[in-house]
């Protein structure tokens, strides 16, 4: 089976540190995508990457960067971080390019609150 | 842009009552792939169901059904006869091509939170 792991699943920070959210599949993914979940709002693209040392902005990249150094591992990285940042991140992967082919996998979820 | 709709943001259902959970969506390719996915109160999303955009078959699977309608945009979940366990939050997804290399990314609801009242 899928295994998309994060390290951590409650996270608390305070505005102006640097937060590094850690994500591992074990499943040769070449994709891989962090997501944020608001109430209200659903999950929304951060950034994604589809090869190794590769990175795309998604919807909502502002306040973010990410690393992928190797395959199984995607960073998610605030560089200084911010109330509104406040929320659920969900990472995931897939193989292959078409969601058809191979749908998206996600790992439980870290919950970041940033006081 | 791609956009997926779900109008019913909680619904609330005795135990063993039928329920569908609504999804309207509009997109601009002509190839692609919806989605239904469930996280439950532990946090991690579940993959339900995939459906490829020329395929209107209705699918069963158990207790599960999914209503796929090209004209109307719409892919709507059905659970019968509910139960406890089903309780939880459901989003609807619709896949979009993001590179010229054919990779693709999911758009989602906002989310339907199911209560199953025992």
């Amino acid at each position: 089976d899928v295994k998309v792991t994060q390290s951590s699943r409650y996270l608390v920070k305070r505005t102006g540190e640097k937060v590094f959210l850690e994500c591992v599949q074990d499943m040769d993914h070449e994709n891989m995508f962090w997501y944020r979940q608001d109430p209200g709002l659903g999950l929304r693209l951060i950034y994604f990457s589809y090869d190794v040392k590769m990175k795309e902005k998604g919807d909502i990249p502002e306040g973010y960067s990410v690393s992928r150094e190797k395959k199984e591992r995607f960073s998610l990285i605030l560089e200084s971080a911010s109330t509104n940042q406040t929320s659920m991140y969900l990472c995931a992967g897939n193989r292959g390019r078409s969601l058809g082919n191979s749908p998206l996998h996600f790992g439980n979820g870290t919950r970041l609150t940033v006081t | 842009a791609q956009k997926v709709t779900q109008a019913q943001t909680e619904i609330s259902v005795v135990e063993k009552e039928d329920v569908t959970l609504d999804c309207v969506y509009e997109t601009r390719d002509t190839t692609y792939y919806l989605f239904w996915y469930k996280q439950p109160p532990s946090g991690e999303l579940v993959f339900l169901i995939r459906r490829n955009s020329f395929d209107e078959q209705n699918e069963i699977s158990g207790r599960y059904s999914w209503n796929f309608q090209k004209s109307t945009s719409s892919f709507n979940f059905t659970i019968t006869a509910s139960q406890v366990v089903d309780s939880a939050v459901y989003f609807c997804a619709l896949s979009e091509v993001i590179s010229n290399f054919g990779n693709e990314k999911l758009t989602f609801g906002t989310g339907t939170r199911l209560t199953i009242i025992p």
